[in-house]
């Protein structure tokens, strides 16, 4: 079975400064999507990224962007000009190639941003 | 409407009601997934539909957890004599391009 693992419970970071968050993962799949997802205390789930594991490049969608090694099966989040707004739990989810629709989470990273 | 609602925000019940929580997918969004997320935990997988039919019911805790989607849009995940540990915010997802969109959940607290 897959596992997702996110070892830091609790993260902070300054505001307009830049934070990783880490993410690994235990499969024996070549085919496979990575997702991170956002959950605001308001407890709406909101798709941050998401990295297909065929792909080399690393995703980024604004401020945000990965670093995946798949060798490592490793996949961290960055947050760049982190904003108030970043404040939020972050999830790491792990999905199957085809046919596969189950997403595997990890336990989430609880971030904190200080004005 | 543009995303996915879920209705009641917040349920309490006492222990041993029944409970009835709904989901109104996105509009045309064929696949339909259940997860349930207790406090502190990522959420956790429950059951996925494909239009009214429902392909993988594995993940529903026991016999006392049902979900339905007669026409293939609106979903109902029901929880009969509930008891303390189904406390927890169930969330409704739909799927397009490959990735979940998640509605807002339902907090349950059974007290």
């Amino acid at each position: 079975a897959q596992t997702v693992t996110q070892s830091q419970p609790e993260m902070s970071v300054q505001e307009a400064e830049t934070v990783t968050l880490s993410c690994t993962y235990d499969t024996s799949e070549s085919d496979y999507y990575l997702f991170w997802y956002k959950q605001p205390p308001s407890r709406q789930m909101i798709l941050v990224i998401r990295q297909e594991a065929y792909k080399q490049q690393n995703a980024t969608e604004n401020r945000f962007s990965v670093n995946f090694q798949k060798a490592a099966k490793s996949f961290s989040l960055k947050i760049s000009d982190s904003q108030l707004g970043d404040a939020a739990m972050y999830f790491c989810a792990y999905r199957g190639g085809a046919g596969s629709y189950q997403l595997t989470f990890g336990k989430g990273t609880k971030l904190s941003v200080i004005p | 409407g543009a995303g996915v609602s879920q209705s009641p925000r917040y349920k309490v019940a006492k222990r041993g009601q029944d409970v009835a929580l709904r989901c109104d997918p996105i509009s045309g969004h064929v696949s339909l997934f259940w997860y349930q997320q207790a406090l502190g935990q990522g959420p956790e997988f429950l059951t996925y539909f494909q239009n009214e039919a429902q392909l993988d019911k594995s993940g529903l805790p026991s016999d006392r957890f049902f979900a339905e989607r007669p026409e293939g849009s609106v979903s109902t995940l029901k929880i009969q004599r509930t008891q303390q540990e189904d406390s927890a915010v169930y969330l409704c997802a739909t799927r397009t391009w490959g990735s979940l969109y998640f509605g807002p959940g339902t907090r349950l607290t059974v007290t």
